[in-house]
């Protein structure tokens, strides 16, 4: 069965400090993995999309790495910001699958304290 | 949010009625979506459309219809409210359908069946 799975589900970080928050899916054949962010009462909005080939990609302060290998992504923020509080949702889609097939985690909430 | 509008924001509705959630966009975007979104569920996907009366069914589409007569409008009607359709409701939209295009959110309406 394809699965996505987070870890932590909640996080608690000082403001100014450095996380990581870890994603594991079980999707095959794979397409490609997602970060989206999610304000609380938003919807989702990206932050990066890998494909099978790429194992690190950059936006601002969030990094994101694959391993298509070991079926592993971790997303690492840098110099966190109150701004940063929010849920963080991993996506997974299979190759030959459509948009309608895209695997969602439950997020890790992240909140950033001051 | 790209030019994704969903009405209302909010609605407290009782159970045995009908609703119709109404999703708007002004990309010109030829796939629209509709998902779900429960405490301890990733986000599952409804219905989805892949043109102008061209739809077809996600994974939780029991209870749940949709129509698109236009490019730019998608609805989704619960037939008949039950309290297990209270959730949040988020509309996407993507220029394709396959696996790697990037699927831009609404802001999401929050359903209450009472």
């Amino acid at each position: 069965k394809n699965q996505v799975e987070q870890s932590p589900q909640s996080l608690i970080i000082l403001e100014g400090k450095n996380c990581t928050l870890q994603c594991n899916y079980t999707v095959s054949p794979f397409s490609n993995l997602r970060w989206y962010k999610q304000d609380t009462g938003r919807g989702p909005v990206s932050l990066t999309i890998m494909t099978f080939s790429e194992n690190t990609k950059s936006n601002g302060r969030y990094t994101a790495t694959l391993d298509a290998d070991t079926k592993q992504s971790s997303l690492h923020i840098t110099a966190s910001q109150l701004s940063d509080s929010a849920s963080y949702i991993c996506v997974v889609s299979a190759r030959g699958g459509s948009q309608g097939n895209l695997i969602f985690g439950k997020g890790t909430k992240l909140s950033v304290k001051p | 949010d790209a030019g994704i509008t969903q009405s209302p924001r909010h609605k407290v509705t009782e159970t045995g009625t009908p609703v119709t959630l109404r999703c708007h966009q002004t990309e010109n975007h030829r796939y629209m979506y509709w998902y779900r979104q429960d405490p301890g569920h990733g986000l599952r996907l409804i219905h989805y459309s892949y043109g102008v009366k061209d739809t077809d069914k996600g994974e939780v589409s029991d209870g749940y219809s949709v129509s698109r007569s236009k490019t730019e409008d998608f609805l989704l009607t619960l037939e008949s409210a039950t309290s297990s359709q209270t959730s949040v409701y988020f509309c996407a939209i993507s220029e394709s359908g396959t696996a790697g295009t990037e699927a831009f959110f609404g802001q999401g309406t929050r359903l209450t069946v009472v």
